[in-house]
């Protein structure tokens, strides 16, 4: 009851939009994150979203529908930096360990 | 603040071998999570403590892991008799203990067992 799903990859040009989305399963439901990586990096803390609605944190924003057991990551204005492995994440308790997607890697591309 | 800290960044060891691996959270952080990450695959949760006290530890998590916090700042991480199967990143995060926290990442130990 604790896996989320989300696309293996995605291609888009330099300057698009594109959206990434996870589905989650409902039990012990506390909050999403998302987290970027880069290949042999750390993974980085994008946003987060607790309650139905958007967060924006610059050209990056996420979405979550609790209802829908749905969240998106939205990247606009796409840059080549951008080009890594994004991972949505459940906080399955409070405080305690995230659960993570198996990643979606995006090629940017000029 | 200088973020998460983790030592050393690379370990080839050979199978059978003891390894340990230590991270430094981010000083005012009371809460310490242990991952394992392989290749192509999102971070697994294996454990983490509220100061010195290990609050979980993943059913996956073999009896050769093991975790300890004893002043409630650094923690360490130890696989006994280690396999081929151990070698992956082992990623350490730190977070704040108030509610829903942003957990920050350190740069993780990568592991190759042969």
């Amino acid at each position: 009851g604790q896996s989320l799903e989300q696309p293996s990859e995605v291609t888009a040009v330099e300057g698009a939009i594109v959206q990434i989305n996870c589905t989650y399963q409902t039990s012990g439901f506390y909050g999403l994150s998302w987290y970027q990586q880069h290949d042999g990096g750390a993974p980085t803390f994008l946003s987060y979203n607790a309650l139905d609605g958007l967060e924006e944190t610059g050209r990056f924003s996420s979405f979550l529908s609790r209802s829908d057991s749905y969240g998106y990551l939205l990247l606009q204005e796409l840059q080549m930096k951008d080009s890594a492995s994004y991972f949505c994440a459940r906080h399955y308790n409070q405080g305690g360990k995230l659960i993570f997607g198996q990643g979606t890697e995006l090629s940017v591309k000029p | 603040d200088t973020g998460v800290s983790q030592n050393p960044r690379h370990k080839i060891t050979k199978r059978g071998q003891n390894v340990t691996f230590r991270c430094d959270p981010i000083s005012e952080h009371n809460r310490l999570y242990w991952y394992r990450q392989t290749l192509g695959q999102g971070p697994e949760f294996l454990t983490y403590f509220q100061n010195e006290a290990q609050l979980e530890k993943s059913r996956l998590l073999s009896d050769r892991f093991s975790a300890e916090r004893p002043k409630g700042s650094f923690s360490t991480l130890e696989i006994q008799r280690t396999e081929q199967g151990d070698s992956a990143m082992y990623l350490c995060a730190s977070s704040r203990d108030r509610g829903l926290e942003t957990q920050y990442f350190g740069p993780g130990t990568r592991l190759l067992v042969l």
